[in-house]
């Protein structure tokens, strides 16, 4: 089975900009979950979604979206960037997204914003 | 805010030495599980332990869960170098889709 793929694995935006991150999870897995990773803040969960429904958000500004079709896949957006921004983001799949499962994660996607 | 705080932030052996990692946490939780990071890739599961087990097993790893300490630790043993890597403790806060990662521990294994 092929893993969780994420594209692309790195990208350079500037301020203001917007961009989207893709994420494809393991075959089977209808549960796909954000994480923002940064030297300061550590790992920040972001929203998971199930069955194209977004079932649980952190703590981030309305500049940070997301969506799952109906394969499975998600795409997570972040408008009008900031510098604090830059980050690694991670995406992670499970069967039914319950926390007695454990997530496969991707590589994630190296984020930076000049 | 975080719900896992590992403690040591850092640690540096030698090979072939045990390596003990902590975490504490804020509210009760139904699991908590371990994962491991080479740097700048994704997150590797490691073990899962469910709030009504105290001990768990696999292989080098061994993980124990106190919940009325509201703590946890990771042990691995006869460490190699290709352990190296930061290592994160992650709780559900009694969410049932939402797990929240700790700092984590940097552990440095010595060749």
């Amino acid at each position: 089975k092929a893993g969780v793929t994420q594209t692309p694995r790195y990208l350079i935006k500037t301020r203001g900009q917007q961009v989207t991150l893709s994420c494809s999870p393991i075959s089977g897995h209808r549960s796909v979950s954000w994480y923002q990773q940064t030297p300061g803040q550590g790992l920040q969960f972001l929203f998971e979604y199930f069955s194209e429904t977004q079932r649980n958000k952190g703590n981030f500004p309305g500049r940070f979206s997301g969506r799952q079709f109906s394969n499975s896949r998600s795409e997570m957006n972040v408008s009008t960037l900031e510098l604090g921004d830059s980050a690694l983001y991670l995406c992670a799949s499970s069967h039914q997204g319950g926390t007695n499962e454990k997530l496969f994660f991707g590589s994630g996607t190296q984020l930076s914003v000049l | 805010s975080q719900q896992g705080e590992e403690d040591p932030q850092a640690l540096s052996i030698q090979e072939g030495e045990n390596a003990t990692m902590n975490c504490s946490y804020k509210t009760s939780i139904n699991n908590l599980q371990w994962y491991r990071q080479n740097s700048g890739r994704g997150l590797v599961h490691l073990i899962l332990i469910r709030s009504n087990e105290r001990e768990k097993h696999s292989g080098r790893l061994r993980v124990t869960l106190d919940t009325s300490k509201k703590s946890s630790s990771l042990l691995i043993t006869a460490s190699r170098a290709a352990d190296t890597a930061s290592y994160f403790c992650a709780t559900d806060a009694g969410s049932s889709y939402k797990l929240i990662f700790g700092s984590g521990t940097r552990l440095l294994v010595r060749p």
